[in-house]
């Protein structure tokens, strides 16, 4: 089945710089990538998403890119502020109408840090 | 909001016992899949519902179980609770599988 592993685990940066997180994949029939923010207690918040069938997807301060090659994918914030301060999870899944097995698989998340 | 709902929002079971957890999809969505979320871990596919049929499952055993009704809301039921049990289940709606949004969570503690 679909292996994420997601890294770094743990970041942290200064309000204004950019922050980066990287996710590889193992099974290259995968599709479909989303990234969700889950802040202390609440819910995951799905902030972008991307298929295989494009390579970067921008929305405002947040894009992602995918290597369909080297079977990775990243989260590209810029300009942060303190309250994108959460954890991050990416998540892979095959999105097929014959798929039998429709599951999402998620990286272990990484606890962005923004300090003011 | 976005419209997924989940009841009950805590619960408390004594190992051995069954539960029932409940998810109301958001409006328009036919697309249910269940999660389970270990303290600091990234949420584990439970299973996922597609008009009423399991169209695909994780790595959990069959006591871990579902369904999904004609208005798309659906159940998960867990029996014979264990202490590993213990978690946030989540259920997240979509239409066709994509763009999956969540509810706020079901915190089942066993004991």
């Amino acid at each position: 089945g679909e292996n994420v592993e997601q890294h770094p685990s743990t970041l942290s940066v200064q309000e204004g710089d950019s922050a980066v997180i990287k996710c590889t994949y193992s099974d290259s029939a995968s599709n479909y990538f989303p990234w969700y923010k889950q802040e202390l207690g609440k819910r995951p918040q799905l902030i972008i998403d991307i298929r295989s069938n494009v390579g970067e997807k921008k929305d405002q301060r947040i894009a992602v890119t995918l290597n369909k090659t080297a079977k990775h994918f990243s989260l590209h914030i810029t300009e942060t502020q303190p309250e994108d301060s959460a954890v991050y999870f990416c998540a892979a899944s095959i999105k097929a109408w014959w798929a039998s097995n429709n599951d999402m698989r998620f990286g272990a998340g990484t606890r962005l840090t923004v300090k003011p | 909001e976005t419209g997924v709902t989940q009841s009950p929002t805590h619960l408390i079971k004594t190992r051995g016992q069954q539960v029932t957890l409940r998810c109301s999809s958001q409006s328009g969505h036919n697309t249910v899949s269940w999660y389970q979320q270990a303290l600091g871990q990234g949420p584990q596919f439970i299973f996922q519902y597609y008009r009423e049929e399991e169209n695909g499952r994780g790595n959990f055993p069959p006591r871990f179980s579902g369904l999904q009704f004609p208005n798309y809301s659906s159940e998960l039921n867990v029996n014979a609770l264990e202490l590993d049990d213990s978690a946030l289940y989540l259920c997240a709606s979509s239409l066709d599988g994509y763009e999956q949004y969540f509810g706020p969570g079901t915190r089942l503690t066993v004991t």
